[in-house]
């Protein structure tokens, strides 16, 4: 079964100062593994995936993720975080073989203060 | 174009009623999504159609029928809802079925009084 785990259910950082919001993975094989961003009362924005190749991808606002598979990680990042930054996090993953569907983290609330 | 719409954004229903959701996409894409939001949860898929058929139903109860007029429409009618059923439906498309990224509607804020 296809799951992943956001261990943070909080994540505060000083505007300005390198931002990392965690993710670890479990899948059977290879994963698809993905990144959103929800502010309130609004969807889901998409910010980058990992499919395959380089394990350093970079998406949407200056945010990366790095995919580590010994580790089963695939923490997102950001080298200086704006306070717009504030949102709610998910990381999702869909394995190779199944059908489209994503399975969500718990999210994590990332503050980013002023 | 990127967005997905939903309308309406807002909808309070008794559990008597019947109602629609609706979503719209022109981007193309072939597969299209209903997840369900509870308050501070992650999003639960409910259905998936790709190329317009139905290929994941997620074991929802039938007081929720989607419907796929076409490839940019996509419907959710409810009828005889519960109460525990108030969450937040978002609608989601993708270019097809496989490792696309998945485009996000703002969501339909459902209220079952």
């Amino acid at each position: 079964a296809q799951s992943v785990a956001q261990p943070e259910d909080q994540v505060n950082v000083a505007e300005g100062n390198p931002l990392t919001v965690k993710c670890t993975y479990s899948v059977s094989g290879n994963p698809y593994l993905f990144w959103y961003v929800q502010y309130p009362n609004r969807g889901l924005q998409f910010l980058l995936k990992y499919i395959t190749g380089d394990n350093l991808v970079k998406g949407s606002y200056g945010f990366e993720a790095e995919f580590n598979k010994s580790q089963t990680s695939f923490h997102l990042k950001k080298p200086s975080a704006l306070v717009s930054d504030s949102a709610l996090y998910f990381c999702a993953v869909r394995d190779r073989g199944g059908a489209n569907n994503l399975f969500f983290g718990t999210g994590t609330r990332l503050t980013v203060i002023p | 174009d990127t967005e997905v719409t939903q309308t309406p954004k807002h909808l309070v229903m008794g559990m008597t009623n019947k109602k629609s959701l609706k979503c719209e996409q022109h981007m193309g894409h072939r597969a299209m999504y209903w997840y369900k939001q509870k308050a501070k949860k992650p999003p639960e898929l409910m259905f998936v159609y790709s190329y317009e058929k139905l290929s994941i139903n997620e074991s929802v109860p039938s007081r929720f029928s989607p419907e796929c007029p076409n490839s940019s429409l996509l419907n959710l009618h409810l009828h005889a809802l519960q109460p525990e059923d108030s969450a937040l439906y978002l609608c989601a498309s993708s270019q097809d079925d496989t490792f696309w990224e998945q485009y996000f509607g703002p969501g339909t804020r459902l209220t079952v009084t």
